[in-house]
């Protein structure tokens, strides 16, 4: 079956300093990938997405890059702020299901 | 305003109660899910539907029941609700069509069993 692992946290960082969480994925056929964040005391929003090899997701500065090769989908950011802090979810959407497939996400707190 | 709402954001309720959350969208989106989010566990799948009156079974539907008689809302059910049931509940819809639809996420409803 389709599965996503994903750099388990926390993640502490600075304010301005570079961002990498890895996410992995297994699955047949060609998945769509996204990214979500979930802020405190919210549901998950939609951060990004990408369904096809070598496409680039990217929202508010944050960017992810399809890699079928290495079945990655691993999120970055050049410099983090404060308002970051929050729990990111890699996710995948098997070829043919409209199901999901989270990984267990990531607590990231930036601090100033 | 359109989206997808949770009612009530917050419960308290015995073991052994039955108790009722409610997710209704304004899209009409054909698709809904429930899921309930746990510490270590991330987000597992309760139950879905691919239409009204079309539910199916999750990764984790046991103690758990849902209908959908119309196509804006689904409700989750737990019959008899136990401590384990304690946790965060997260409705989402998406569209019909393409694999990369996204979902889209209801605030949650944290229901706390005592």
């Amino acid at each position: 079956g389709n599965s996503v692992t994903q750099m388990e946290g926390p993640v502490t960082l600075s304010e301005e300093a570079f961002l990498t969480i890895n996410c992995t994925y297994t699955a047949t056929g060609y998945p769509s990938l996204f990214w979500y964040v979930q802020y405190p005391g919210e549901g998950l929003q939609l951060l990004l997405k990408a369904t096809k090899a070598d496409d680039k997701g990217s929202n508010k500065g944050f960017e992810a890059t399809y890699r079928k090769e290495t079945t990655s989908f691993h999120l970055e950011k050049g410099s983090v702020q404060v308002s970051d802090s929050a729990v990111y979810f890699c996710a995948l959407s098997g070829a043919g299901s409209y199901q999901l497939t989270f990984g267990k996400g990531t607590k990231l707190s930036v601090i100033p | 305003d359109a989206g997808i709402t949770q009612s009530p954001r917050y419960k308290i309720t015995e073991t052994g109660r039955q108790v009722t959350l409610m997710c209704h969208q304004t899209w009409s989106h054909s698709y809904m899910f429930w899921y309930r989010q746990d510490l270590g566990h991330g987000l597992r799948l309760i139950y879905y539907s691919a239409a009204a009156d079309i539910t199916d079974k999750g990764e984790v539907p046991d103690g758990y029941v849902v209908s959908r008689s119309k196509t804006e809302n689904f409700p989750l059910t737990l019959e008899s609700a136990t401590r384990s049931q304690t946790s965060v509940y997260f409705c989402a819809s998406r569209q019909r069509g393409q694999d990369n639809q996204p979902q889209h996420f209801g605030d949650g409803t944290r229901l706390s069993i005592l």
